[in-house]
Order: C-alpha cells, then structure tokens, then sequence
C-alpha cells in the first residue's frame, strides 16, 4: 500500500520560500502521478501542482508563478518551493498521488506551515 | 472549470439518506469528476472516481451519477461515521484541477 509523508518547516516568514518534500513508502513511485493539495483553515482544498515520475509537471496557473515542483525518484521524493508567501499561504499542505491524474487515491497526512513573522 | 457543490451544509440523521449535488460550469467528461470524503483532522479519502466507480475499499451505500455538467454522491443509509465533509473535484482545462466548496453533512 502506497504512503505519503509531508516534511515540511511548521512556520515560515513572509517573503521567504517554503520548501516541502514528500516521500513515498510502501509500493512503486514509477507511473504514478505526484501532486500536491493546500487547504487555508476552515476552507476548501486547493491544487497546487503535479509532477510525473519522470518529470513532467504542471502548476495552478494562480501559483505557477511562485512554485517549483521537482523529483527525485531514486528516493522515492518529490518536492516544492513555494517563493515571496504571505499570510495566504498558510494552510495544511498535502501530498496525493495515483496510477492515474484524475484522481488521487493515496493522501499524506498533511503538513501544517504557518506563514508569520 | 468551476465546481459548485450545493447544498453548502446537509443536516440528518442517521440512517437517512443523503444527496448532495456538484455543478461544472462546463460540460465534463464523466471521467474526469471524482468524490472525496474528509473528516475532522484528516486527509481527503477518495470516494468515487469516474462519477460512479467506488474506489477501493468503499462501501455500496455511496454511490456517484450524473454527465454533462450535473453530478451527484448518494450516501443511501447514513452511518455516523458519514458526517463529514464532502468534495467533488474534476480534472481538466486550466487549472487542470479544481474543487468544489465542500458540502458539509452534520447530524440533525
């Protein structure tokens, strides 16, 4: 069974980069596709990007901007900077990923990052 | 493409039988609109994929319909671990992914 484990720094100042990496355990990381999914307190979920295991990637054209998605697949990881937040940015940012992009069958926990000063 | 999920908040009780409905602000391809499910303090889980194909796992009392632009997740007999949050989410032009609002289905 496929599983996702955000790290992530907890609290990030404004205008700074947050950097988030999830890692993969418990199945294959080859043809899968990667994403990943912010939910601000108390709101909807968001996406933010995916990235194919073989590199190919895509970004929310509201963010695309600001964020970065990489992978490395030798360890089981991808990852995303997200460069200048704000307030904004503060949410639970999630990993999520499947066999197919229409739809996410495994979910990370979730990595809460406070954007403050 | 715009989801818009209504209602915004459902409230029953258990054992009856909810609706809840998803709006495309364009035509979608059935195969691209699935259902999430979230609880308090979790990850979303994957309900439904393809507008009616139960994901791995999932019991029969859910079940997804709907093409074109007008979808639904029936919940047939509510059990308590059913009040949740539920998303609706399609894949598509740009952003190549959205989400619905959320419905949300509290006990009465």
């Amino acid at each position: 069974q496929v599983q996702l484990q955000e790290s992530g720094p907890g609290l990030v100042k404004p205008s700074e980069t947050l950097s988030l990496t999830c890692t993969v355990s418990g199945g294959s990381f080859s043809n899968y596709y990667w994403n990943l999914v912010r939910q601000p307190p108390g709101k909807a979920l968001e996406w933010i990007g995916y990235i194919y295991y073989s590199g190919s990637t895509d970004s929310n054209p509201s963010l695309k901007s600001r964020v970065t998605i990489s992978v490395a697949a030798s360890k089981k990881q991808f990852s995303m900077k997200l460069t200048s937040v704000t307030a904004a940015d503060t949410a639970v940012y999630y990993c999520a990923g499947g066999l197919s992009n229409y739809y996410y069958n495994y979910w990370g926990q979730g990595a809460l990052v406070t954007v403050s000063s | 493409i715009v989801l818009t999920q209504s209602p915004g908040t459902l409230s029953l009780s258990p054992g009856e039988r909810a609706t809840l409905s998803c709006r495309a602000s364009h035509i979608l391809s059935s195969s691209y609109l699935a259902w999430y499910q979230q609880r308090p303090g979790e990850a979303p889980r994957l309900l439904i994929y393809g507008a009616s194909n139960r994901a791995a796992g999932i019991p029969e009392r859910f079940s997804g319909s709907g093409s074109g632009t007008d979808f639904t997740l029936t919940i047939s007999r509510l059990e308590p671990e059913d009040f949740a949050v539920y998303y609706c989410q399609q894949f598509g032009s740009s952003p190549r992914v959205t989400f619905g609002p959320g419905t949300k289905v509290e006990i009465k």
